[in-house]
């Protein structure tokens, strides 16, 4: 079993739609990411949460500590969202600062 | 600010070969990661760097290695190139490694093993 675990693995949605991406770790961590990797391979660091719920623009991050747990939300979703999610946890200070990746969500949305 | 940059952009090489990859953080980061993407695989941590020293390392044979110099650019050395080191290798740099920091990370190296 991974140490984080993303659902969908794929994910179509038409424009206008609104999107959630699970994620669930097992292990404690001190913060948890969501990131955006584009075809090209870029990656940009959209969210890092260790409670509570964040907002930028259409994008939403949630975080339940207790229940091992997060959410991302994209409302009104649009074409230029279509990238890979992914959800990365940050273990306590006994590992340092590595962090541990999900296999990340494929997200199509199409006009 | 410019944000992390990493060079080259591709690299070819052959068996057996050795890669270098070249990473610079955003100015006042003074922590480097490696990560490695392999086709169909997860981001998986290499390497992390701080303040010139190896902090910790990912669960990766020892012929991966690399290190930071003092403006804290950092070098990633693969030695004795096997097929399945074919992948995308990202860096990302953040403020302070132990601390809650984010990590910025740049647009990576993508390394062939023909």
């Amino acid at each position: 079993k991974n140490e984080v675990e993303q659902s969908p693995q794929n994910l179509t949605a038409q424009e206008g739609e609104f999107i959630t991406i699970n994620c669930s770790y097992s292990v404690g961590i001190s913060a948890l990411h969501w990131l955006q990797q584009h075809p090209g391979g870029g990656i940009v660091s959209l969210f890092m949460l260790s409670s509570g719920k964040k907002k930028h623009g259409r994008l939403i991050a949630t975080i339940n500590i207790q229940e091992k747990h997060s959410s991302l939300h994209i409302t009104a979703s649009h074409p230029r969202d279509s990238a890979v999610y992914i959800c990365a946890v940050r273990e306590g200070e006994t590992s340092g600062s590595r962090l541990t990746f999900g296999e990340g969500t494929q997200l199509t949305v199409n006009p | 600010e410019a944000g992390v940059t990493q060079s080259p952009t591709h690299l070819i090489k052959t068996r057996g070969q050795q890669a270098t990859l070249r990473c610079s953080p955003i100015s006042g980061h003074t922590s480097v990661y490696w990560y490695q993407q392999a086709l169909g695989l997860g981001l998986q941590f290499l390497l992390w760097y701080d303040e010139g020293e190896e902090r910790n390392r990912g669960n990766f044979p020892p012929r991966f290695s690399g290190r930071q110099f003092p403006n804290y650019s950092s070098e990633l050395n693969v030695n004795a190139l096997e097929l399945e080191d074919s992948a995308l290798y990202l860096c990302a740099s953040s403020i302070q490694g132990y601390s809650n920091q984010p990590q910025h990370f740049g647009d990576g190296t993508r390394l062939s093993i023909l």
